[in-house]
C-alpha cells in the first residue's frame, strides 16, 4: 500500500511571510498532484508535476518533485489570507492510471 | 458551464436508514469517481464508474454500499443501515478520459452526511 505523509499537519503563519509544506513517501509516485481545499468544498487541483527534479511555479506558488519521484514540496512566498486552506497531495497508483493515493493534507492559516 | 454538481450538500441519517448521494458529472464526461473524507483522515478512494458499468468498487465496503451510473441521469452512492462511522465527507468527480494521474480530478463540492 502507498502512503502520503504531509507535514505539518497544521501551519499557522502571519500574512507575508514565507512557508513550505512537505508530502513524503517511501513508494515512487508516477506522478504527484497538488490540491487545496476550502472548507465545505471540493479539493482544487493546482499542478501535476511528472518528471523527477521538476519545478512548477504558480504566481506565489513554487512545486518541486524530488529527484526519486518518492516526495514533493510546496512553496509559498509572501502568503496572503486567501491562501488557507487545506493542501493536498496525491499521488498516482502505480497500478491503475486512474486511482490516486491522498495524504491527509497540510491545514495552513494565514492571519491577517 | 457548471461543473460537478452533488447533491445534497448536507444529509442527516438516523442510524438504520439510507443515505442517497447523487453526482451528476460535467457534461459530456462518462467516467465518474466517489471518494470519502473521513474526519482527520485523507480521500480514499471508494469506486470509479462508466456509464452503466461499475470499472472498479476495491475502495467500497463490501456490505451496505453500493454504486451506479445509470444511462440516464446522475451517479449515486447508496448507503443502506447507515452507523455513526459511514459520516463523512463524500467526493465525487468526472473525467472525459479514463487517465486522472496526469489530468488530475475535477471534485464537485461534496455531501456531507452525518449519522446521529
Amino acid at each position: 500500500t502507498q502512503l502520503l505523509e504531509q507535514s505539518p499537519q497544521f501551519l499557522s503563519i502571519q500574512e507575508g511571510e514565507n512557508l513550505t509544506v512537505y508530502c513524503n513517501s517511501s513508494s515512487v509516485f508516477s506522478s504527484l498532484q497538488w490540491y487545496r481545499q476550502e472548507p465545505g468544498e471540493g479539493p482544487v487541483l493546482l499542478v501535476t508535476v511528472v518528471t523527477g527534479g521538476e519545478v512548477k511555479k504558480l504566481k506565489r506558488l513554487t512545486f518541486q518533485f524530488g529527484d526519486a519521484r518518492k516526495d514533493s514540496s510546496l512553496h509559498i512566498t509572501a502568503a496572503q489570507p486567501g491562501d488557507t486552506g487545506l493542501y493536498l497531495c496525491a499521488g498516482g497508483d502505480g497500478g491503475s492510471n486512474y486511482k490516486l493515493t491522498f495524504g491527509k493534507g497540510t491545514l495552513l492559516t494565514v492571519n491577517p | 458551464n457548471a461543473g460537478v454538481m452533488q447533491n445534497p450538500r448536507h444529509l442527516v441519517r438516523r442510524r438504520g436508514q439510507e443515505a442517497r448521494l447523487r453526482c451528476s458529472p460535467m457534461k459530456g464526461h462518462s467516467h465518474v469517481y466517489w471518494y470519502r473524507q473521513l474526519p482527520e483522515e485523507g480521500l480514499k478512494f471508494m469506486v470509479y464508474l462508466q456509464k452503466e458499468n461499475i470499472i472498479d468498487e476495491s475502495g467500497m465496503p463490501k456490505e451496505r454500499f453500493s454504486a451506479e451510473f445509470p444511462k440516464e441521469g446522475p451517479s449515486i452512492l447508496r448507503i443502506q443501515q447507515v452507523v455513526r462511522g459511514d459520516s463523512a465527507a463524500y467526493f465525487c468527480a468526472s473525467s472525459l478520459t479514463r487517465d486522472r494521474i496526469i489530468g488530475g480530478y475535477t471534485f464537485g463540492s461534496g455531501t456531507r452526511l452525518t449519522v446521529v
